[in-house]
Order: C-alpha cells, then structure tokens, then sequence
C-alpha cells in the first residue's frame, strides 16, 4: 500500500523560506520509473504543478517559480523535501506531494497525500 | 507552455445521467492527459492516464478518450458520489498543467 504525507509549518511569514518534507511508504525512489511531485491549490482554486523529481535524480520544476524552488530527495529516509524561498501572501495554498509513475507512453500522479495547508501572513 | 482549458466549468445533472467533460490543451500532448476527481477538503484522486486507460479500482462508468489536443471524459450513469470536481492534466512537456476544473453538482 503507498502512502504520502506532507508535514512542514502551518504558517509562514512573507520574506519566509518554506520547507515541507514529503514522507512516502509503499514504493522505492530507486525504482526505475518512479517519481514524486509537489502540486498546490490556493483555497477555492485549481490545481498547479510545482515540481518534480525522479528516481535517477532528474528534477523539473515550474518555470514560473524555478527560482524559488528546490526538490530534493533522501531514498535511505524515503523523504522528498521542497523548499520555496521568499514566500508571499499569495503562495497561501494546500501544498500536496504525490507519487509519480512513468514509461514511454505515460506519466501521472497514481497516489496523492492528504495535502498540508500552508498560509503565508505577518 | 501548454495551457489546458476545461468545458464546462460546472454542471449540474440528476443521478443517472451521462455526463462529458471537455479538456484541450494548446498544442498537441499526443496521449499524455490524466483527469483526476476532487471531493472538498479531499486529495485528488486519479481516475484516467494516458487518455483513456481506466486506473485499477475506478468505477467502469468512467472512461475517457481523445488524443493530441481535444480529449474527453465521460460519465456514463452519474452517482451520487460522483459529484465533485474533475480535472484533466498534461504529462507531455514541462511545465505540465492542470486545468480550470468541471465541477459537478446536483441538479
């Protein structure tokens, strides 16, 4: 059975740098094919993809934020860590980590955790 | 980038009823679009890869198609726990994009 779960602070100062650690079970990112994603979702909005990273260490992140953005992973702890600096009000958001599964013909987030809600204020 | 634009925004239907919602991505992704269903307050969940490939555990009610930008997902006999909001993602290209949503009320 595979599970995520997110865990970092609820709350962030603006200026702040924010780190969550994602703590997975159930598969290995040593696994050829296997990835973990950082997806957030501001209340009452959409979806977006934040970042990426692959059993071989390959990282994508979003452009719009690449700058801000780190993803990390620690296989022996099975822990993927983001880190976003210079956070904003605006970054106010439920941050979720999923697993990823890839091949040649696809890719998609087969299991998510249960999302961290972040809020970002002074 | 390629954007990802949903239609309907939302609906409303009686249980029972066939239900399609429309994803187009801006440029052809070929087949890599996923939709996944979101309840409030909830993860979400994957329902559709690939375009049309059923994950293991989905209700066969369920099925998507569609390749290169215009891309479908269909609800044959709407249930009560379907209703939620359904969003269709792109796994072609980097930065991958969700879109705006479909949410799916009572009528």
């Amino acid at each position: 059975q595979i599970t995520l779960k997110e865990s970092g602070p609820t709350l962030v100062k603006p200026t702040q740098t924010l780190t969550l650690t994602c703590t997975f079970s159930g598969f290995s990112l040593s696994t050829s094919g296997v990835g973990v994603g950082w997806i957030r979702q501001p209340p009452g909005k959409a979806l977006e993809w934040l970042a990426l990273i692959y059993w071989d260490d390959d990282k994508r992140y979003s452009p719009s934020l690449k700058s801000r953005l780190t993803i990390t992973k620690d296989t022996s702890k099975n822990q993927v860590v983001l880190t976003m600096t210079n956070m904003d009000p605006v970054d106010t958001a439920t941050y979720y980590c999923a697993h990823r599964i890839m091949s040649s013909s696809w890719e998609y987030f087969q299991h998510w955790g249960q999302g961290t809600l972040v809020t970002v204020s002074s | 980038d390629i954007q990802m634009t949903q239609s309907p925004s939302s609906l409303s239907a009686s249980v029972g009823d066939r239900v399609t919602i429309t994803c187009r991505a801006s440029q052809s992704i070929s087949s890599y679009l996923n939709w996944y269903q979101q309840k409030p307050g909830k993860a979400p969940k994957l329902l559709i890869y690939a375009a049309s490939s059923l994950q293991s555990g989905v209700p066969s009610r369920f099925s998507g198609s569609g390749s290169g930008t215009d891309f479908t997902l269909t609800i044959s006999s709407l249930q009560p726990e379907d209703f939620a909001t359904y969003y269709c993602q792109q796994s072609y290209s980097t930065p991958e994009a969700f879109g705006p949503g479909t949410k799916v009320d009572i009528k």
